[in-house]
């Protein structure tokens, strides 16, 4: 089973604007990490932010992390054409160590439209 | 640098067949995964190797056999393919030391497999 379940499974915008996916979780977790994935290709690593963080920013990125609610959020400001893709979520999950094992949520498919 | 390559790009089996699916980082990471990504879904871990020498089952290894080679290479084989393995599959390492970008993961373009 998957650990994350993502809001919305999809999402058009127009560019300039925000977009704004949600990640919930169910099990407590060493860190959290956003992935994009355009279409036909592998997963590029967005950000990863830890347990101990709540906000963290990179670029037009912002995540947040609330444990206490095991959600997460990915902001992309200022949206592009070339943002387009899926986004997914992924937990380490605490008690895996050093294995770097993650658990990958079913994404949030992107579209900007120009 | 490559990064993360894997072979082959796509592949077409029959039902019963064997195949081995390749992959290799230059990165001189430690852990390496492989994961199959189903359409609409994430990705399921089949699985994995944190360190030359060790492998672990993931969250869906049956029907599925991985090798680590050296700490370049870690290869997964289907014994006895079935319709149900039909997927893309994706290798992917990470260094697991040195700060920071320790855990990040990255990720080889995939392989499209189809059994018939």
């Amino acid at each position: 089973s998957q650990q994350g379940e993502e809001d919305p499974q999809a999402l058009s915008i127009q560019e300039g604007e925000n977009a704004t996916m949600n990640c919930s979780y169910k099990t407590s977790i060493n860190n959290l990490q956003w992935y994009r994935q355009n279409s036909g290709r592998g997963l590029v690593h967005l950000i990863l932010i830890r347990s101990n963080e709540r906000e963290k920013h990179s670029g037009r990125l912002r995540v947040t992390l609330d444990t206490s609610k095991k959600s997460s959020s990915l902001l992309i400001t200022a949206s592009r054409a070339a943002d387009t893709a899926s986004y997914f979520c992924a937990t380490a999950p605490r008690g895996s160590g050093n294995t770097g094992k993650l658990i990958f949520g079913q994404g949030t498919t992107l579209q900007v439209k120009p | 640098n490559a990064g993360v390559t894997q072979t082959p790009k796509f592949q077409v089996l029959k039902t019963g067949q064997s195949m081995t699916l390749q992959c290799a980082q230059d990165m001189n990471h430690n852990s390496m995964y492989w994961y199959r990504q189903d359409p609409g879904m994430g990705l399921r871990l089949i699985y994995y190797s944190a360190s030359e020498g060790t492998t672990d089952k993931g969250e869906v290894p049956n029907g599925y056999n991985v090798s680590r080679l050296n700490k370049r290479e870690f290869s997964l084989r289907l014994e006895s393919a079935a319709p149900s393995q039909t997927s893309v599959y994706f290798c992917a390492s990470r260094t697991g030391t040195g700060g920071a970008g320790a855990d990040t993961q990255y990720f080889g373009p995939g392989t499209r497999l189809t059994v018939l």
